[in-house]
């Protein structure tokens, strides 16, 4: 099953615009990572935020992450067409750091 | 450093043969784990090898099996292919950061069962 649950699943906005996606999970985690993978390629690791982090930045990216809702979002500013991509949140299972799950993922579109 | 390879980055097997995919991790990274991406499922975990040793299992059939050898460098193995098994396979090697752990994944490999 998925720990990750992902909303929207599909985003659609035009270059210079916000984009914000968000992920929910369902156990206690010591951290979070977001990944982006472009068409049927490999996962780009973008950002890892730890349970006792609120925010951080990386770039046009700014994670949140919300442990009292088991929640994230990742905001990604001023977009541009190369921000087309999916995005998965992913959490790892308990203590086994060698294993994953990811959400379902959000689909991004970014019209120039 | 050089990423995580992945080979081949095709392949294209009929229902009953078997298939082996490689992955070389990031020099240094003693941690090798797999995934199965498919439309229907997402994201599924395969397994984790670590120092040569299989570390964890995700839900799969005994047809999934792999290995890792002592430089690190990690084979998936699947045996009496199904059409349901095509799928796009990523290899991650895993770095320790400050008591946290990152993925970084190859490219890939997209089998496609015929």
């Amino acid at each position: 099953s998925q720990q990750g649950e992902e909303d929207p699943q599909a985003l659609s906005i035009q270059e210079g615009e916000n984009a914000t996606m968000n992920c929910s999970y369902k156990t206690s985690i010591n951290n979070l990572q977001w990944y982006r993978q472009n068409s049927g390629r490999g996962l780009v690791h973008l950002i890892l935020i730890r349970s006792n982090e609120r925010e951080k930045h990386s770039g046009r990216l700014r994670v949140t992450l919300d442990t009292s809702k088991k929640s994230s979002s990742l905001l990604i500013t001023a977009s541009r067409a190369a921000d087309t991509a999916s995005y998965f949140c992913a959490t790892p299972s308990g203590t086994s750091y060698g294993k994953l799950t990811f959400g379902q993922g959000t689909i991004l579109t970014v019209h120039p | 450093k050089a990423g995580v390879t992945q080979t081949p980055r095709y392949l294209i097997k009929t229902r009953g043969q078997q298939v082996t995919l490689s992955c070389s991790p990031i020099s240094g990274h003693r941690s090798v784990s797999w995934y199965q991406q498919t439309p229907g499922q997402g994201l599924q975990f395969l397994f984790e090898y670590f120092s040569e040793t299989q570390r964890n299992k995700g839900n799969f059939p005994g047809r999934f099996s792999g290995r890792q050898f002592s430089n690190s460098r990690s084979e998936m193995n699947v045996s009496t292919l199904e059409l349901g098994d095509s799928a796009l396979y990523l290899c991650a090697s895993t770095r320790r950061l400050a008591g946290a752990y990152e993925q970084y994944f190859g490219p890939g490999t997209r089998l496609t069962v015929t």
